[in-house]
């Protein structure tokens, strides 16, 4: 069976830090990879998404960066984090070319000091 | 186009009562339309998704209502329970197998 993991589930960061999350797939090859920020009580917003290795779409622009250095690794990153990079990050997966098994990691709480 | 709206922002409702929370969409490309379920401090979980061949899905005491002709979809919770006091999402899935998603309704089931 396919998991998602994501770590670390929360982080507390001074401005002007550097940030990298990480998000892992197993048990499934060439996913489409996302993610995701959450604001306190609000929606989805989609930062990032990848169907393929180094392939890497940008939603928003923003202070952040993703980067897919092997087939199921997904990774969020920032040279300085800002106040407003705080929130709720998720990593999700889904079947290439599907809407099959869109699944959501955890998540990582991130607060900027 | 790619909007999907979501109504009610937030929603309370009485143990063993109905909860309704709708969607809406534009886009006619949209042919997949799941619903995400989210307590707090997780990530959202799949509940229940429907294709716009049927008008209806029921499993468990959830059920999708859809629309096709007014671009709607809703979820219904019967004898709503207190575990079921969570965020829902609604979304819609276009031609890039990407889901747009709707704005996301907090419900509080009162015991």
């Amino acid at each position: 069976s396919q998991t998602i993991h994501q770590w670390p589930a929360t982080l507390v960061q001074p401005v002007g830090s550097p940030l990298s999350l990480e998000c892992t797939v197993e048990g499934t090859s060439n996913p489409n990879l996302y993610w995701y920020r959450q604001a306190a009580g609000r929606g989805l917003q989609l930062l990032f998404y990848s169907v393929g290795i180094g392939q890497i779409s940008s939603e928003v622009p923003q202070n952040l960066s993703a980067s897919r250095p092997q087939d199921r690794q997904f990774i969020l990153s920032s040279k300085k984090l800002l106040l407003s990079d705080s929130g709720f990050y998720l990593c999700a997966w889904s079947v290439s070319g599907a809407y099959y098994g869109y699944t959501f990691g955890s998540g990582t709480r991130l607060t900027v000091v | 186009q790619q909007q999907v709206k979501q109504s009610p922002q937030s929603l309370i409702v009485q143990k063993g009562g109905i909860s309704i929370i709708n969607c809406a969409y534009e886009n006619t490309a949209f042919d997949y339309f799941p619903w995400y379920q989210q307590f707090p401090g997780k990530g959202p979980a799949l509940l229940i998704a429907i294709r716009p061949d049927v008008s209806e899905k029921k499993e468990g005491r959830f059920t999708i209502s859809f629309n096709k002709s007014a671009k709607q979809f809703s979820l219904h919770i019967m004898d709503s329970q207190p575990g079921d006091s969570a965020t829902y999402f609604c979304a819609a899935g276009d031609s890039n197998y990407q889901l747009i998603w709707g704005a996301g309704t907090k419900l509080i089931i009162k015991p």
